[in-house]
């Protein structure tokens, strides 16, 4: 079955550092989407990517997906208070989506 | 608008109440989802819908009877749960269900289920 394995498990960071999560796949990506979640809330989704090399950016976030398909990174450019959080990859699976391991992120004031 | 509602936002109950918790969207999606959640975890599937059709069990006690009245509607009728089953419950909608095509999934922000 297929695996998604993220790192860091947890970054504290300095505002207006950048940052870089990693989204690692045990088989070929066919969606792999990001998601921020505050502590006991929803899931927020943020990107999605589908090509090999495709490249998504909102605001001051950026994801992106390895041309072989199997591993994303996340950047935060500028990181604030308000990007702190867990982020979550997750893909689509034969039958059912699943998730990665989440990055817990604080941002220091 | 790409919002899912839950309702309602917290639930105490004891283990020999029934209770319900409900979901809703508005976007016509076709595929709707339960999953719990534990502190620190990452979410877990429970049950998807299909075109209101029960189309995955994640083998969920029977204590857990999931229902879709209808395309927008889903609820998770709960009876005779134990302690270990509070946690966070989130519901979730996509265009289609995995394998159909290649969808996102919107959350609803989830029911904090505390059982005594």
């Amino acid at each position: 079955s297929q695996e998604l394995e993220q790192s860091p498990q947890s970054l504290i960071v300095q505002e207006g550092k950048n940052l870089t999560i990693n989204c690692t796949s045990s088989k070929t990506l066919y969606g792999l989407y990001w998601y921020k979640q505050k502590y006991g809330e929803g899931l927020i989704f943020l990107m999605m990517l589908q090509k090999g090399g495709e490249e998504k950016s909102h605001e001051k976030i950026t994801a992106k997906l390895d041309e072989k398909k199997q591993q994303s990174s996340l950047h935060i450019t500028a990181s604030q208070p308000s990007h702190a959080g867990i982020y979550l990859c997750g893909a689509a699976g034969t039958y059912k989506y699943i998730f990665g391991t989440g990055t817990r992120l604080k941002v220091l004031a | 608008d790409t919002e899912v509602t839950q309702t309602p936002k917290h639930l105490v109950m004891g283990m020999t109440n029934k209770k319900s918790l409900k979901c809703e969207q508005h976007m016509g999606h076709r595929a709707m989802y339960w999953y719990k959640q534990k502190a620190k975890k990452p979410p877990e599937l429970m049950f998807v819908y299909s075109y209101e059709k029960l189309s995955i069990n994640e083998s969920v006690p029977s204590r857990f009877s999931p229902e879709c009245p209808n395309s927008s509607l889903l609820n998770l009728h709960l009876h005779a749960l134990q302690p270990e089953d509070s946690a966070l419950y989130l519901c979730a909608s996509s265009q289609a269900a995995p394998g159909q095509g290649t969808y996102e999934q919107y959350f609803g922000p989830g029911t904090r289920l505390t059982v005594t």
